[in-house]
């Protein structure tokens, strides 16, 4: 079975601090993803990457930047985490998605800025 | 600019009886709508997914329509049971893309 494991699923940081989100695939994915998920929101895609060292806006990259140093770890980056940043964040993976549509999510990292 | 439209937000639906999420897009270059399904506490995953060259697909009590024209499609649960409350996303995508747009969610609450 697909994989997808976010490091972390619950934190609580102070307003200020920098937090990573840390999310590991095992099924050798080109690309993957991070969205935020809110109430009456749905899911909105932050960032993604399609290979190592790339990646690409998503609707709402404000505040946040990404890392992907190997293929199967891709890193959220809160740089100075504010209030409004308090959410789940869901990393999710998939091969080519305009084939099979299939993404793979993570459980979610439940973050509470204070 | 929201891509795909879901609607109802919220659905709740006896133990037994048809639930039915709509959604539509604007994308004619959509070719594939998958419907994701979430359980409190899990991520989302895929349930069933349709191309556009049939108008309809079935795996079991779930059934997607599709409607080219009106640009529309639809999620039903028929007989349905507890275990199905969970929160529904459409989505959609077209090949070549690494995107996909998702609505925003219909959450169903099946009572026994």
């Amino acid at each position: 079975d697909v994989k997808v494991t976010q490091s972390s699923r619950y934190l609580v940081k102070r307003t200020g601090e920098k937090v990573f989100l840390e999310c590991v695939q095992d099924m050798d994915h080109e690309n993957m993803f991070w969205y935020r998920q809110d109430p009456g929101l749905g899911l909105r895609l932050i960032y993604f990457s399609y290979d190592v060292k790339m990646k690409e806006k998503g609707d709402i990259p404000e505040g946040y930047s990404v890392s992907r140093e190997k293929k199967e770890r891709f890193s959220l980056i809160l740089e100075s985490a504010s209030t409004n940043q308090t959410s789940m964040y869901l990393c999710a993976s998939s091969y080519s998605l305009g084939n099979t549509g299939e993404l793979f999510f993570g459980e979610g990292s439940r973050l509470t800025v204070l | 600019q929201q891509q795909v439209k879901q609607s109802p937000q919220s659905l709740i639906v006896q133990k037994g009886g048809i639930s039915i999420i709509n959604c539509a897009y604007e994308n004619t270059a959509f070719d594939y709508f998958p419907w994701y399904q979430q359980f409190p506490g899990k991520g989302p995953a895929l349930l069933i997914a349709i191309r556009p060259d049939v108008s309809e697909k079935k795996e079991g009590r779930f059934t997607i329509s599709f409607n080219k024209s009106a640009k529309q499609f639809s999620l039903h649960i028929m007989d349905s049971q507890p275990g199905d409350s969970a929160t529904y996303f459409c989505a959609a995508t077209y090949y070549g893309n690494n995107r996909l747009a998702f609505g925003k969610g219909n959450q169903v609450v099946v009572i026994p």
